[in-house]
């Protein structure tokens, strides 16, 4: 079975600094690689699909790249609106979630 | 697109959890539905999936408890789980298992806002 690591598993920072958040799986998945943001009660929203592909309406800030088995997630300027949880999450084979990183605004 | 789901927020343990997914704006002949849960304070899990012909995939880990079904005439799909206990409390989630042209990269691009499940006695 895929495993899916993230890390760091929680962050502090400030804004405008640049942020980088890796993922890791335990075979070769390619680019099938998607990113999410998740803030407190609310749903994740797709940021990130097939590895570096920026979903509409998602602002430039947000970068993907990897494949094979490692995987980053780069916050060009965070923003205050940038804090919560990211999860990474594979489609190689049935859809399996990284643990999160939880992101804090100092 | 937009998804809304709806059910019972307590269930007794030993019992049978059901969910409702409603679709509205969207077709349900191209893409997955799906279920995802989230325990208090944890990560996401996967539960399921349906494609429009029916056709269904769960995650091993709950597959002998669980079973997705799809209402096309309703544009509803939803989520059965037996024999439930308080692990199975969490919030749950229903999205869509989209990709561009239907091409090899699937994503969850709309989710529901989710509903809180509480097992308890």
């Amino acid at each position: 079975d895929i495993q899916m690591t993230q890390s760091p598993s929680s962050l502090s920072a400030s804004v405008g600094d640049r942020v980088t958040i890796t993922c890791r799986a335990s075979q070769n998945i390619a680019d099938y690689l998607n990113w999410y943001h998740q803030k407190p009660g609310h749903a994740p929203k797709l940021l990130i699909f097939a590895a570096s592909s920026l979903q509409r309406g998602v602002p430039l800030r947000f970068s993907g790249t990897g494949s094979g088995t490692d995987f980053t997630l780069t916050i060009g300027g965070l923003q205050p609106e940038d804090f919560g949880t990211y999860f990474c999450q594979q489609s190689f084979t049935l859809p399996l979630f990284g643990g999160g990183t939880k992101v804090e605004i100092k | 697109v937009q998804l809304q789901e709806s059910g019972p927020g307590l269930v007794k343990p030993s019992e049978t959890l059901s969910l409702m997914c409603s679709v509205s704006g969207a077709s349900f002949s191209t893409d997955y539905w799906a279920w995802i849960r989230q325990p208090p304070g944890q990560g996401l899990e996967f539960i399921g999936y349906i494609y429009y012909t029916g056709t269904t995939n769960y995650n091993p880990s709950l597959q002998s408890r669980v079973a997705i079904s799809l209402d096309t005439s309703k544009t509803q799909f939803s989520l059965s789980v037996t024999s439930v206990t308080t692990a199975d409390t969490a919030v749950y989630f229903c999205a869509r298992y989209s990709s561009v042209s239907a091409g090899p990269n699937w994503y969850f691009d709309v989710w529901g806002p989710g509903t809180v499940v509480t097992v308890s006695s």
